[in-house]
């Protein structure tokens, strides 16, 4: 069974800092891996969506890598900004089914 | 466009006692999840439909849990008999095909008590 895996759980950083969150799964064999933020007592949006066949993505000040062979992926955040706390989840799709972390909460101090 | 739309947004009951929770998708998304994120955990995958038909449900406890998508647009989920350790936010999101980006409701919040 797949299992996927965020560090750090926690992370404050000063505003207008660079940033990266983790995340790490255990089976290579995935279709796509999706990452999303969600806000406290809202459902979840997506941020970025990498193909297996892709190496990154980017949007805006967002950069997500993927490295399938290493089981890894990274958000990359540019000039982090306090609109931008907030709960980042990563999502395995392993065809049919898909997996999620438990999630990096993430505080900008303004 | 209008996003999925979820109802109730809250609801507490007491154990033994059945619930269900409503979901309308995207226009036009043919795939349709529900998700139980239980506090302090990410979402776990209950059932996927496509039009409407179940792709796959391995994680939805059948005893107490079923869910249906007659028409192939909105969806419902319901549980009976409740157990306390079903109080959880219930997810619906919607994918334009499957395994694409996926489009979250705000939730249910149920309390089980």
């Amino acid at each position: 069974k797949q299992e996927v895996t965020q560090i750090p759980a926690a992370l404050s950083v000063p505003e207008g800092e660079n940033l990266v969150l983790n995340c790490s799964f255990t089976d290579s064999a995935i279709y796509n891996l999706q990452w999303f933020r969600q806000d406290p007592g809202k459902g979840l949006t997506s941020l970025l969506l990498i193909q297996s066949s892709q190496r990154e993505q980017t949007s805006g000040r967002l950069n997500a890598s993927l490295d399938k062979s290493s089981g890894r992926s990274t958000l990359y955040i540019a000039a982090s900004q306090p609109g931008d706390s907030a709960t980042y989840l990563c999502a395995v799709n392993t065809g049919n089914q898909f997996y999620f972390g438990t999630g990096t909460s993430l505080t900008v101090i303004p | 466009e209008a996003g999925v739309a979820q109802s109730p947004r809250y609801k507490i009951i007491e154990k033994r006692q059945s619930v269900a929770f409503w979901c309308n998708p995207i226009s036009g998304h043919a795939t349709l999840y529900w998700y139980q994120q239980i506090l302090g955990q990410g979402p776990k995958l209950l059932i996927q439909f496509q039009n409407n038909g179940v792709v796959d449900d391995s994680q939805l406890p059948k005893d107490r849990f079923s869910a249906e998508r007659l028409k192939g647009v909105d969806s419902t989920l319901k549980i009976q008999p409740a157990k306390l350790e079903d109080s959880a936010v219930y997810l619906c999101a919607s994918s334009l095909v499957r395994s694409e980006t996926q489009y979250f409701g705000p939730g249910t919040r149920l309390l089980v008590l």
